[in-house]
């Protein structure tokens, strides 16, 4: 069973920097993308991105000129940058497994709740 | 706005079937087969429920079932019960690239 554990700071000013580490541990099978998903207050899911553990990375357009993962594959760590954060970027933010292949996220971490705040 | 389209509410009385509908699935050259379920209770992190239109991981009742028609998936939560309430979110790739992963607004399921 894939367990994710999360981290980061959870309350941000205005144009600062959000950053977030994901670790994983436990055994699966098949290739697997590492995600990040967020969840404004009393709104639905979105998609952040992903990246692959050679390090190719996909990212919502909507987001693509401010986030930025890492993946370090020696500690089974990835980790989420989103710079000039706006009240907008309150969330919670979930780091999730991903099935490529059949497009699916069957591992979530526990969530981190960020709050941007003047 | 959100690329696959859930209505924003559902109910049932305990032992009763729901069904709640996703519709703007993009064609995929298998065809609309990577739709995926997710349940989520607030507080939690979401959890899978159905991938690939209707399978279920390990662990997941049988009462849960997923179907689709065309562009449109369907999750079926048969035999309600209590611990079943909570929003739940299709989610499939986007119309524009199959490396885009998008979701549904969510559907809040109640037990009346």
């Amino acid at each position: 069973q894939v367990q994710l554990n999360q981290w980061g700071a959870g309350l941000l000013k205005p144009s600062e920097t959000l950053s977030l580490t994901c670790t994983v541990s436990g055994a699966y099978s098949g290739v697997r993308y590492w995600s990040w998903i967020r969840q404004p207050p009393g709104k639905g899911l979105e998609w952040i991105g992903d990246i692959s553990q050679s390090g190719l990375a996909n990212y919502n357009v909507s987001l693509k000129t401010r986030v930025t993962f890492s993946i370090y594959t020696s500690t089974s760590q990835f980790s989420l940058t989103l710079t000039s954060v706006t009240a907008a970027d309150t969330a919670v933010y979930y780091c999730a497994t991903f099935d490529k292949g059949a497009f699916y996220f069957d591992s979530w971490g526990q969530g981190t709740p960020v709050t941007v705040s003047s | 706005q959100s690329a696959l389209t859930q209505p924003p509410s559902a109910s049932g009385s305990p032992g009763q079937s729901v069904t709640i509908s996703c519709s703007g699935i993009s064609r995929d050259l298998d065809g609309y087969n990577y739709v995926s379920w997710y349940q989520h209770h607030p507080g939690k992190a979401p959890k899978l429920i159905v991938f690939e239109v209707y399978r279920r991981p390990s662990g997941v009742p049988d009462r849960f079932s997923g179907s689709r028609s065309g562009n449109t998936a369907s999750l079926t939560v048969s035999g309600l019960q209590a611990e079943d309430e909570g929003v739940y979110y299709c989610s499939s790739y986007g119309s524009l690239s199959r490396f885009e992963v998008v979701f549904g607004g969510g559907t809040k399921l109640t037990v009346l």
